[in-house]
């Protein structure tokens, strides 16, 4: 089966920057996945690591190293309305089971 | 134009009673989802159809019955509803069965008294 572990909150500053981190463990990895939900909203796809390394996509940036288990997600800049819950996804290629989400990380920026 | 459309966004009714969630995606997918999201917001897979066939049925009481008649509809009926089964519902659809990239319906938040 896989086990996936992140914060279950974290509060940060306008302006700040904040680390949102994601371990994992899982055979048959197959990519690993962040998705933004606003409260009361649909979750919706942020970004896709399958190699190790740093993907950027504007403030926000998704980095993965398959040895250690690890993804982190990195938000600059924060704004209020970055105010979600944000949830680690790993998918792999074993099982019935492609898409297994973690219970996600409520971030609260603050003013 | 809306992706993944899911109809009704709320549905209150009795214990007892049975209900149905219809959704549709325009996006040309050929898999789609049920995911139920608890008060927790744990967000767990129920069934996944892949050009209209079940591949996926995760521990969920035979009272859930899903149906797609083609590929863009997956609809979810739920048999005896009990307040257990209160909670937020979202299709979901992807390109394919592997592509870990899901388009979410606006959920249905289903609170059954």
């Amino acid at each position: 089966g896989q086990n996936i572990d992140q914060p279950t909150e974290m509060t940060a500053t306008e302006g700040a920057i904040v680390q949102i981190n994601c371990t994992y463990q899982t055979s048959g990895f197959n990519g690993l996945f962040w998705y933004q939900q606003h409260a009361g909203e649909a979750p919706t796809f942020l970004s896709y690591n399958v190699l190790d390394g740093l993907e950027e996509k504007g403030r926000f940036s998704s980095f993965l190293s398959r040895s250690k288990g690890y993804s982190y997600l990195l938000l600059k800049e924060l704004q209020m309305k970055d105010s979600a819950s944000y949830l680690c996804a790993v998918s792999t290629n074993s099982g019935n089971t492609p898409l297994v989400f973690g219970k996600g990380t409520r971030l609260s920026v603050i003013a | 134009d809306t992706a993944v459309s899911q109809t009704p966004k709320y549905l209150v009714t009795q214990m007892g009673n049975d209900k149905s969630i219809k959704c549709e995606q325009n996006l040309g997918h050929d898999t789609m989802y049920w995911y139920k999201q608890d008060s927790k917001k744990f967000l767990k897979i129920m069934f996944s159809y892949n050009n209209k066939e079940l591949i996926i049925n995760e521990t969920v009481p035979n009272r859930f019955s899903p149906k797609s008649p083609d590929k863009a509809h997956l609809n979810l009926h739920i048999n005896s509803l009990e307040l257990g089964d209160s909670a937020v519902y979202f299709c979901a659809s992807s390109q394919d069965f592997r592509d870990g990239q899901l388009f979410f319906g606006s959920g249905t938040q289903l609170s059954v008294l």
